[in-house]
């Protein structure tokens, strides 16, 4: 069964500093892969996709990722952050086909310091 | 455009009432889906729905019922409320054009408390 598995559960990092968030999915195929924020008491916003093609994905709000097929990671960075991306980040990861269906991480919170 | 809208923001139940909360989209999507947030879990799947008619369960379906009469309308049903039941609930749609996994389009979600 698909699972996606995001080791850090609260991550604290200096405003201006880089950032990565770790996300290692278990899934047979190529997966299609998902980066989502939430902000306190908001829904889940889409960060980025990956479907197929270049490995490295650019997304909103200055954040990319790297799917890594060897280490089944698609890990989320950022070069430097700023306050207001104090938020929770979800890694999904579906399977495509006839359902649209998502299995996503437990979350990472990110905090700021100024 | 308003994507995907669900109410109410907020509910108290007691134990044992029902409720009905909505969720409609406006992005004439196929897919639409429950799930539940709580602390330290993500996101869990209740419910999904591929087209009008069409429902099956999720990874928790237990304790709640939906149904698919619109394209728009995907109403999530608990019958008896438990304490258990208490979470944040999200909405959310997609297309489901070329037989990709296309981004799901959140609601801002209800926030449920079960006395």
């Amino acid at each position: 069964a698909q699972s996606v598995t995001q080791p850090d559960i609260h991550i604290t990092v200096s405003e201006g500093a880089s950032l990565e968030l770790r996300c290692n999915y278990s899934y047979g195929a190529t997966p299609y892969l998902f980066w989502y924020v939430q902000s306190p008491g908001q829904g889940l916003q889409l960060l980025l996709k990956y479907f197929s093609g270049d490995t490295l994905v650019q997304g909103i709000k200055g954040f990319e990722a790297e799917f890594k097929r060897s280490q089944s990671s698609f890990n989320l960075r950022k070069p430097s952050v700023h306050w207001s991306d104090a938020a929770e980040y979800f890694c999904a990861v579906g399977e495509g086909g006839s359902q649209g269906n998502l299995i996503f991480g437990k979350g990472t919170k990110l905090s700021v310091k100024p | 455009n308003a994507g995907v809208t669900q109410t109410p923001k907020f509910q108290v139940l007691k134990t044992g009432q029902s409720m009905t909360l909505q969720c409609a989209q406006d992005m004439n999507h196929e897919y639409m889906s429950w799930y539940r947030q709580d602390p330290g879990m993500g996101l869990r799947l209740i419910h999904y729905s591929v087209g009008a008619g069409i429902t099956d369960q999720g990874e928790v379906p237990n304790g709640y019922n939906v149904s698919r009469s619109t394209t728009e309308d995907f109403p999530l049903r608990l019958l008896s409320a438990a304490p258990s039941q208490t979470s944040v609930y999200f909405c959310a749609s997609s297309s489901l054009t070329g037989g990709e996994n296309q981004p799901q389009h959140f609601g801002d979600g209800t926030r449920l408390s079960i006395l």
